[in-house]
């Protein structure tokens, strides 16, 4: 089955600094890649997602990239805020939407 | 618009017990995913309902079965409950038009197994 890797764990940012977070998945058939925002006690929100036919998609301040020949897609946040602190969570979908969800990866915007 | 809203909110069984829990999707959509998500864990994919049928199931024991409704509704069952079994059961529902639709999530029903 599908598997989906994510770094860093935990992830600490100043401020208005960058965040970046890695994600790698096995399953060459997978072709669509979103990431899930989770605050805590709350349910995954959909924050952005990729489709394998695209290689960077961005909206305001969130970005992802996608490299299909070495599965690999990232998430990247500019001008980080306090309000982006989170669980983040990119997943792969396979056949029938089956999503495989990575391990998370827990930001903290220091101010 | 309502979104996913599952029921109960919360809930406390013992050991041995069983559970259903329900899932109402988004306005529009026609697919229903359950997942369980344990304590610091990502989701794990139990079963994707269909059309009434499964359509999709992960690594998850008989123990965990569902049913979807004529109106898109769904329920997740889980029988001789485990202590293991405690976690936040979340449903996403989607809409079947190919491949690559998003997901929207419900907030959830926390399970606690004494």
């Amino acid at each position: 089955g599908e598997n989906v890797e994510q770094h860093p764990s935990t992830l600490s940012v100043q401020e208005g600094d960058s965040a970046v977070i890695k994600c790698t998945y096995s399953d060459s058939a997978s072709n669509y890649f979103p990431w899930y925002k989770q605050e805590l006690g709350k349910r995954p929100q959909l924050i952005i997602d990729i489709r394998s036919n695209v290689g960077e998609k961005k909206d305001q301040r969130i970005a992802v990239t996608l490299n299909k020949t070495a599965k690999h897609f990232s998430l990247h946040i500019t001008e980080t805020q306090p309000e982006d602190s989170a669980v983040y969570f990119c997943a792969s979908l396979g056949g029938y939407q089956k999503v495989t969800f990575g391990t998370g990866t827990k930001l903290q915007v220091i101010p | 618009d309502a979104g996913v809203t599952q029921s109960p909110t919360h809930l406390i069984k013992t050991r041995g017990q069983q559970v259903t829990l329900r899932c109402s999707p988004k306005s529009g959509h026609d697919t229903v995913s359950w997942y369980q998500q344990a304590l610091g864990q990502g989701p794990q994919f139990i079963f994707q309902y269909y059309e009434e049928e499964e359509r999709q199931r992960g690594n998850f024991p008989d123990r965990f079965s569902g049913h979807q409704f004529p109106n898109y509704s769904s329920e997740l069952n889980v029988n001789a409950l485990l202590l293991g079994d405690s976690a936040l059961y979340l449903c996403a529902s989607s809409l079947d038009r190919g491949r690559n639709q998003p997901q929207h999530f419900g907030d959830g029903t926390r399970l606690s197994i004494l």
